[in-house]
C-alpha cells in the first residue's frame, strides 16, 4: 500500500466548475500537507500549505484535511482554463531528524472553455 | 518567491555515458538540496538529500554510486547519472531549502528531461 493515494485521473471539467481533488494516507506521522501545481514538464508550484485538521482558503482555492480520517482535499471554484495542470498533494514526515515531502501521484486536471 | 534553476533543462546522451545535472538556487542560500525523479504520469519520488559540505543521503534503493551528488556550495548541487541507461531515462527535479525555513519553504527547479538512447 502506497503512503499516499491520489486518483491519477484524468479529470476534465467545464470552465467555470467547483473542481474537488483527494488524497487519502496511511502514515498518521505526517506532519504537513500540501498541494502542488505542476504544469507540462515544468516543476511543481506550491499552492496551499496547511498542517491542521479544518479548512484553509487563498482566493479561489480551499485546502481541507481531516486528519481522523487521513484524509485531504484541495477545492478549486471558478474554475479557470488556465488551472488545467497536474495537481500533486504532498505530505511531509520527520526521518531521523530529517524533513521530507512524500507525494501523491498526481491528478491531471483539464479545464474545457 | 525564491527562484530555483536547472541546467540542462534536456539531454540526450548515449547509453553508457555520464550526464551531470546541475541545480542552482539563485537568491537564497540553499543548505539542503533535494533530488527527485519522475516517470511520466508519476508522482515525484526523493532520490536523495543533500545538505552543503556533507554527504548526500541517499532513499532505500537508490544507487548511490549511480547517481553523485555533491553540493558544493550554498548554492549549486549537481547530480551526475553515471554510465546511463535507457531505463535512467526520466524527468529530473531539484528542490532547495534554506535553513530554518518550513518544509513548505521548498522551492523546485524546472526539471531536467534525459533521455538515454
Amino acid at each position: 500500500q502506497k503512503e499516499v493515494e491520489q486518483d491519477p485521473g484524468p479529470l476534465s471539467v467545464p470552465e467555470g466548475a467547483i473542481v474537488s481533488l483527494n488524497c487519502t494516507y496511511s502514515n498518521s506521522a505526517f506532519q504537513y500537507f500540501m498541494w502542488y501545481r505542476q504544469y507540462s514538464r515544468k516543476g511543481p508550484e506550491l499552492l496551499m500549505y496547511t498542517y491542521s485538521s479544518g479548512n484553509k482558503e487563498d482566493g479561489r482555492f480551499t485546502a481541507q484535511v481531516d486528519k481522523s480520517s487521513k484524509y485531504i482535499s484541495l477545492f478549486i471554484r471558478d474554475s479557470q482554463p488556465s488551472d488545467s495542470a497536474t495537481y500533486l498533494c504532498a505530505m511531509s514526515v520527520t526521518i531521523q531528524g530529517a524533513q521530507k515531502l512524500v507525494f501523491g501521484q498526481g491528478t491531471r486536471l483539464t479545464i474545457n472553455p | 518567491g525564491a527562484v530555483v534553476s536547472q541546467h540542462p533543462s534536456r539531454v540526450i546522451c548515449k547509453s553508457g555515458t555520464s550526464v551531470k545535472i546541475e541545480c542552482r538556487s539563485l537568491d537564497f542560500q540553499a543548505t539542503t538540496m533535494f533530488w527527485y525523479r519522475q516517470f511520466p504520469k508519476q508522482s515525484l519520488m526523493l532520490m536523495a538529500t543533500s545538505n552543503e559540505g556533507s554527504k548526500a543521503t541517499y532513499e532505500q534503493g537508490v544507487e548511490k554510486d549511480k547517481f553523485l551528488i555533491n553540493h558544493a556550495s550554498l548554492t549549486l548541487s549537481t547530480l551526475t547519472v553515471t554510465s546511463a541507461h535507457p531505463e535512467d531515462s526520466s524527468f529530473y527535479i531539484c528542490s532547495a531549502r534554506e535553513e530554518g525555513t518550513r518544509i513548505d519553504e521548498q522551492y523546485f527547479g524546472p526539471g531536467t528531461r534525459l533521455t538515454v538512447t
